[in-house]
């Protein structure tokens, strides 16, 4: 069974950009959670979709959105953005919400310059 | 302050000695408790989900432990190996609060 995707693996925008993330779960899970990790804040969590709907928000500012489609892929875009912005976005999966094994996807690592 | 405190931040250890990483948090409510291993440039991996009830939960070489009344957990690693090194990341869910993670290093 293929892992949970991410693309694209590496990214660079300049400020004030937006950028759109994809990811892939793994077949049959339903649920996608998205998380920023950076040195000094280490990981924090974005957001959980499942179902298609939002389910779970973490504290981050409304220019960090997303989306879940009816084949669980999902989306994570960020407008406007800031040199803080830079980090490695991750994705997991599971079958359902909370309590579940999530699964990691590589991530992407976006350089805001 | 974090609510969720992982020590020691880093640690050194031979090849086939054991080791305890330690997390207490204060944040709650609580869902349950994870600990995650992350390799360098790669996305964490699930190796123990605890819940309220349980003390103790093994992956392997891999033993957490959850007290809930101290709110203290543990992950205890036995006869490490060079590929145990790597970041080892708390979480206690439902609000998800992570730990800055303790940075493990095994040397041969």
């Amino acid at each position: 069974k293929a892992g949970v995707t991410q693309t694209p693996r590496y990214l660079i925008k300049t400020r004030g950009q937006q950028v759109t993330l994809s990811c892939s779960p793994i077949s049959g899970h339903r649920s996608v959670s998205w998380y920023q990790q950076t040195p000094g804040q280490g990981l924090q969590f974005l957001f959980e979709y499942f179902s298609e709907t939002q389910r779970n928000k973490g504290n981050f500012p409304g220019r960090f959105s997303g989306r879940q489609f009816s084949n669980s892929r999902s989306e994570m875009n960020v407008s406007t953005l800031e040199l803080g912005d830079s980090a490695l976005y991750l994705c997991a999966s599971s079958v359902t919400l909370a309590g579940e094994t999530q699964y990691f996807g590589p991530g992407t690592r976006l350089l805001v310059l | 302050k974090n609510q969720v405190e992982q020590s020691p931040q880093s640690l050194i250890i031979l090849e086939g000695k054991n080791c305890t990483l330690q997390c207490n948090y204060t944040v709650s409510p609580f869902s349950n408790l994870r600990w995650y291993k992350q390799d360098t440039g790669r996305g964490p991996v699930s190796l123990t989900i605890m819940t309220f009830s349980e003390n103790t939960k093994s992956n392997g070489r891999y033993t957490a432990t959850l007290d809930a009344d101290t709110k203290q957990s543990s992950l205890h690693i036995t006869a490490s190996q060079l590929s145990d090194s790597a970041s080892y990341i708390c979480v206690v869910t439902f609000y998800m609060r992570f730990g800055a993670g303790t940075r493990l290093t095994v040397k041969p």
